[in-house]
């Protein structure tokens, strides 16, 4: 009964590997969203799409490409790894309107050596 | 652009002491505003949501926050801590199509 679940939950690679990371929704939302949380717990939003289509895309390298198949999947692909990149990623979902509330995925946790 | 402050990295209090973590916003609009709490090792929850109806707003594990207009805050408070309420804890503010954060609070309590 998962709402919204992501895998793999820890990921480590070596520096230069591409990597995917998977997350689907079962409530019915049609905006997801990915964030990327530091070692010192801040959060970031990095990409958001409403039924598929990409309604926010923040400053982020552009080794990072988001795939939506479908509104109840959003799926981040890491091209060419680096040591920056290791941080817990967390997908989210929600309906698209001001003041709603998101539900988030456990995270996962990426470690580049 | 809308942004919060959580005003401390870390607060400690006793258990059954009143937790206080405190969270200021900037909005050019009635804002959205949002307390998150993250236990170790998981994903975000939502403790409560304002969205301008009362001012006075109840959440869930026995937490509240107050917004006050005059002075953009909107403190999180819950009157006994519980050793469980150990978490990190996250105030945003919703801007259009997204969310922002605040850097969060570090809630440890005491035995």
């Amino acid at each position: 009964d998962t709402a919204v679940s992501q895998t793999p939950k820890y990921l480590v690679t070596q520096m230069g590997n591409d990597k995917s990371i998977k997350c689907e929704q079962n409530l019915g939302h049609d905006t997801m969203y990915w964030y990327k949380q530091d070692s010192k717990k801040f959060l970031k939003i990095m990409f958001s799409y409403n039924n598929k289509e990409l309604i926010i895309n923040e400053t982020v390298p552009n080794r990072f490409s988001p795939k939506s198949p479908d509104k109840a999947h959003l799926n981040l692909h890491i091209n060419s790894l680096e040591l920056g990149d290791s941080a817990v990623y967390f997908c989210a979902s929600s309906h698209l309107a001001g003041g709603n509330e998101q539900f988030f995925g456990p995270g996962t946790r990426l470690t580049v050596l | 652009a809308q942004s919060v402050t959580q005003l401390g990295s870390h607060v400690s209090v006793s258990e059954g002491a009143l937790v206080l973590l405190r969270c200021n916003y900037s909005s050019s609009v009635p804002p959205y505003l949002f307390w998150y709490v993250q236990y170790p090792n998981q994903g975000l929850q939502l403790l409560l949501k304002y969205t301008s109806a009362a001012t006075l707003v109840k959440g869930i594990n026995g937490f509240e926050a107050e917004f006050k207009k005059s002075e953009t805050s909107f403190h999180l408070t819950k009157p006994s801590a519980h050793m469980s309420d150990a978490a990190e804890y996250f105030c945003a503010v919703s801007e259009g199509d997204k969310i922002i954060f605040g850097k969060g609070t570090r809630l440890h309590i005491l035995p």
